[in-house]
């Protein structure tokens, strides 16, 4: 099991926003942060700190969180987000890192 | 930039020890910390463990009886040890780098840790 939930799956029209969560009591300490990998890729980061992002990552991606639960949204999305996308922190003791299971979204 | 490049033996038999190491270029591995993660096929990511840079280490619970890490300095290389495997230790596994920082706002202080560099990761099958 893991201390991070997340949506196994979300669907997207082109062009349209969605916005996915990650759920977990370390998250009220500890900011998540989201990675993107794509089939046979190694995972991307996409969003850490306060809704920061990494040089190359398009702005249409941002991140925000609140009382336990972290959001990655992707603000018109495109053909090549469809993706897995993990959120990541520390557990409750602080001392390791833990992944959720991942939430894939698919682009329609 | 910063790469990462794992390395090893993409077979390994069972109750054997699988190790790998990350050579990591344009970057001092004595700076940051270090991080393995390993992914079976079509599943999700596990964290393994972390080294930070003055060799504290800290492991995954779940696998902490069987795993060590370590730091080659003179090489600018870690390295992981998983040892006694069986077949679900079969996973592509991935190097990273991992950078930390801690904010202030109204909604009150927070750490935060992330990995921005990733290997391309390395396919280890556990078989006899």
């Amino acid at each position: 099991s893991s201390d991070l939930t997340q949506d196994p799956a979300v669907s997207v029209a082109l062009g349209q926003t969605v916005r996915i969560t990650c759920q977990g009591d370390s998250l009220k300490t500890y900011l998540a942060s989201w990675y993107q990998q794509k089939p046979g890729q190694a995972p991307v980061l996409v969003i850490f700190g306060k809704n920061r992002r990494p040089s190359g990552i398009p702005d249409r991606f941002s991140g925000s969180t609140s009382r336990g639960t972290a959001f990655l949204t992707i603000t018109g999305a495109q053909a090549e987000d469809e993706a897995d996308y993990y959120c990541n922190s520390r557990d409750s003791s602080g001392d390791h890192g833990v992944f959720g299971a991942g939430t894939k979204i698919v682009v329609l | 930039q910063v790469q990462l490049q794992e390395s090893g033996p993409g077979l390994v038999k069972p109750s054997e020890t699988l190790s790998l190491t990350c050579s990591v270029s344009h970057a001092s591995i004595n700076t940051d910390s270090w991080i393995w993660i390993r992914q079976p096929a079509g599943k999700g990511l596990e964290w393994i463990g972390r080294i930070s840079t003055n060799g504290i280490t800290n492991y995954n619970p779940s696998l902490q009886s069987r795993v060590s890490m370590s730091v080659d300095t003179s090489k600018n290389q870690f390295s992981l040890n998983l040892n006694s495997v069986t077949a679900a230790d079969t996973a592509v596994y991935y190097c990273a780098r991992e950078r930390s920082g801690a904010v202030s706002g109204s909604d009150g202080h927070y750490y935060y840790y992330y990995m921005d560099v990733w290997g391309k990761g390395t396919s280890v099958a556990v078989s006899s």
